[in-house]
């Protein structure tokens, strides 16, 4: 199976602030990423396909990048409904993956 | 819209069989493919398996031979039969549907805890 790592595990932000998250994954897997939030409970929600597609109704502060293995999901200027945990998924092969997470939360 | 909607038993019992039904509006299960996903007490995620526009399904080679994916076309509904459950299968399970032709989830029940104690 593909192992997915996030890092860092959490990360304390204060709104405004500009972060990335890391997703690497144990073997090359091209561009076949995604990546969710997932809001106390509620659903995770798609937010970036393939690395780097954007989703209809996320908005445009949320953008991914990276192929082979290493992943980046980056947020410009955090606002406070953004502080939920974020998932990346693989499905370059199955079974499909995800990493542990990354909770942002609140400085 | 697509609306997904798990429903089954809150509570199992160790060893004894447990199924879930996930009821699609907005989109018929003949059109896509149909998965569920577990959601651990300690928020680790697990794929556990799909079911194809046509029947044909896939499963996560963890669960071994203790699962199950059917439909029912009629009621635009599919299933999971879990078999031989033991305390770590308890978590949250969402019912998902992947992206039309994509391998990514779309779309998301608003998942079902399910607890295995005696």
């Amino acid at each position: 199976d593909i192992v997915l790592t996030q890092s860092p595990a959490t990360l304390s932000v204060t709104p405004g602030e500009s972060v990335s998250l890391s997703c690497r994954a144990s073997q090359g897997i091209s561009t076949d990423i995604h990546w969710y939030q997932q809001k106390s409970n509620e659903s995770p929600r798609l937010l970036i396909k393939y690395a780097s597609q954007s989703i209809s109704g996320i908005p445009s502060r949320f953008s991914g990048s990276g192929s082979g293995t290493d992943f980046t999901l980056s947020i410009n200027r955090v606002e406070s409904e953004d502080f939920s945990v974020y998932y990346c998924q693989q499905s370059y092969s199955l079974p499909h993956t995800f990493g542990a997470g990354t909770k942002l939360e609140l400085k | 819209e697509v609306q997904l909607q798990e429903s089954g038993p809150g509570l199992v019992k160790p060893s004894q069989s447990r199924s879930l039904t996930c009821s699609v509006t907005g989109y018929s299960i003949t059109s896509n493919y149909w998965g569920w996903i577990r959601k651990f007490p300690g928020n680790k995620m697990e794929w556990m398996g799909y079911i194809s526009y046509s029947g044909s399904t896939s499963y996560n080679p963890s669960l071994k031979s203790r699962i199950s994916i059917t439909r029912d076309t009629s009621k635009n509904q599919f299933f999971l039969q879990l078999n031989s459950v033991t305390t770590e299968d308890t978590a949250t399970y969402y019912c998902v549907g992947y992206g039309y032709n994509y391998w990514y989830f779309d779309f998301w029940g608003p998942g079902t805890m399910v607890t295995v104690s005696s």
